[in-house]
């Protein structure tokens, strides 16, 4: 098991242009949840999903922020229309069941965007 | 969400413990602690967690407050490794995570 993989680590954009994440959480993971962070603050909760439903979104995910996993195995995160304040690390996480008292949600590397 | 306070840095010799604090006065019965880090370049990982006992596995120790209303996650012996931001965090079955700034901690050879 490689462990949650984030694809493409680094991406570099232009104000406008949409771009596409792709998580790959660990396989027997049910559930899957993308953060966002920002340089000096801790990750912000965006969504998850438990398989391929979408089960909660923070209101920090506005319309241009769509998240989706088809198949309840990989997952993308795109924005439409980027702006500059969309510069940050898109992080994603898997784990089996609710956290809580199972205790732990494996994260990726992350995917670093900076818009121009 | 129940909020957790923690110093925004620390600093810790190489090879000597450190005890990193974190203050959750509001926690209900339900919450659990959970303690992650996050090294430089890299998410966060999982350290430890724990609901009324003391806690230790391979990378750290968990000590718990009687009343519950504070925690201390405890390294034995840092190493420079050890350099990270620590989060404490608190939830309880079927939330998400909510993170703090956390703790950064630094590791002086």
């Amino acid at each position: 098991d490689t462990g949650v993989s984030q694809d493409p680590r680094h991406k570099i954009t232009k104000r406008g242009q949409n771009v596409t994440f792709r998580c790959d959480p660990i396989s027997e993971h049910n559930r899957l949840y993308w953060y966002r962070q920002t340089l000096g603050q801790g990750p912000e909760f965006l969504t998850y999903f438990q398989n391929e439903a979408q089960l909660e979104k923070s209101r920090l995910l506005s319309d241009r922020f769509s998240a989706e996993r088809p198949k309840g195995s990989f997952s993308t995160l795109e924005i439409q229309r980027t702006e500059q304040g969309d510069s940050a690390m898109y992080l994603c996480a898997s784990s089996w069941g609710a956290i809580g008292n199972t205790g732990e949600l494996f994260f990726g590397e992350g995917s670093r965007l900076t818009v121009l | 969400d129940a909020k957790t306070t923690q110093p925004n840095s620390m600093e810790s010799n190489e090879e000597e413990p450190v005890h990193l604090p974190c203050n959750h006065s509001t926690i209900s019965g339900t919450d659990y602690i959970h303690w992650y880090r996050q090294l430089p370049s890299q998410g966060p990982e999982y350290v430890i967690h724990g609901l009324t006992s003391n806690v230790n596995n391979r990378m750290a120790s968990l000590a718990i407050a009687e009343d519950r209303k504070s925690s201390t996650l405890i390294l034995h012996r840092a190493t420079l490794r050890d350099a990270a931001v620590y989060y404490c965090i608190l939830i309880s079955h079927g939330q998400n995570f909510v993170f703090g700034p956390g703790t950064r901690l630094s590791v002086l050879p």
